[in-house]
């Protein structure tokens, strides 16, 4: 079963624009992961949020955390070429076992 | 590239064969995960071993067992393949529990024919 639905299921936006992809989860959390996958290729780490966390930055990337509302949400800004892959949040109880969502598509065009 | 290594990358078998997938960890992570990724299913958690014992069980298979040996190395064994379980697999690793990022593989693509 998934924890994690994201929304929306795909995302065509164009370069320079700013994407925004949200994440929702049923049970309670010790972290939040955000990951991006290419076509078929493996999985890579783009941000860890912890429970107790609000909002984190990396780079071009920033995550929220509402654990009331139970609702995440990952904005990619001045998106490129070649931020286009799948996206997926995946929550983390105590032991790291980490549950997925479907994934959000997201193409950017030049 | 994570650091975390599998083999092999491709493997293209018949039902009802039995076959091995081999990952190491990064340097230092005790925390080993094994993840199905199917178009069906998604990304389902099978198993996880932690410095050589097994700490969570998802939805793994009775088919399937896996190990994490001394070196930290572990491997995920699937027998009497069916065409269902072909699926990308991934191991990821952690430095600890769930409190720290999972790193992952590059996935082992498996085929049952």
């Amino acid at each position: 079963s998934q924890q994690g639905e994201e929304d929306p299921q795909a995302l065509s936006i164009q370069e320079g624009e700013n994407a925004t992809m949200n994440c929702s989860y049923k049970t309670s959390i010790n972290n939040l992961q955000w990951y991006r996958q290419n076509s078929g290729r493996g999985l890579v780490h783009l941000i860890l949020i912890r429970s107790n966390e609000r909002e984190k930055h990396s780079g071009r990337l920033r995550v929220t955390l509402d654990t009331s509302k139970k609702s995440s949400s990952l904005l990619i800004t001045a998106s490129r070429a070649a931020d286009t892959a799948s996206y997926f949040c995946a929550t983390s109880d105590s032991w790291g076992k980490l549950q997925f969502g479907a994934g959000t598509q997201v193409v950017v065009t030049p | 590239d994570s650091g975390v290594t599998q083999t092999p990358k491709h493997l293209i078998t018949a039902t009802g064969q039995r076959v091995t997938l081999r990952c190491s960890p990064r340097s230092g992570d005790l925390s080993v995960y094994w993840y199905q990724q199917s178009l069906d299913q998604g990304l389902q958690f099978l198993i996880q071993y932690y410095n050589g014992e097994e700490r969570a069980k998802g939805n793994i298979l009775e088919r399937f067992s896996a190990q994490q040996f001394p070196d930290l190395h572990s491997e995920l064994n699937l027998s009497s393949l069916e065409l269902g379980d072909s699926a990308l697999y991934f191991c990821a690793s952690s430095s600890s529990g769930g409190y720290n990022e999972q790193f992952f593989g590059p996935g082992t693509r498996l085929t049952v024919l």
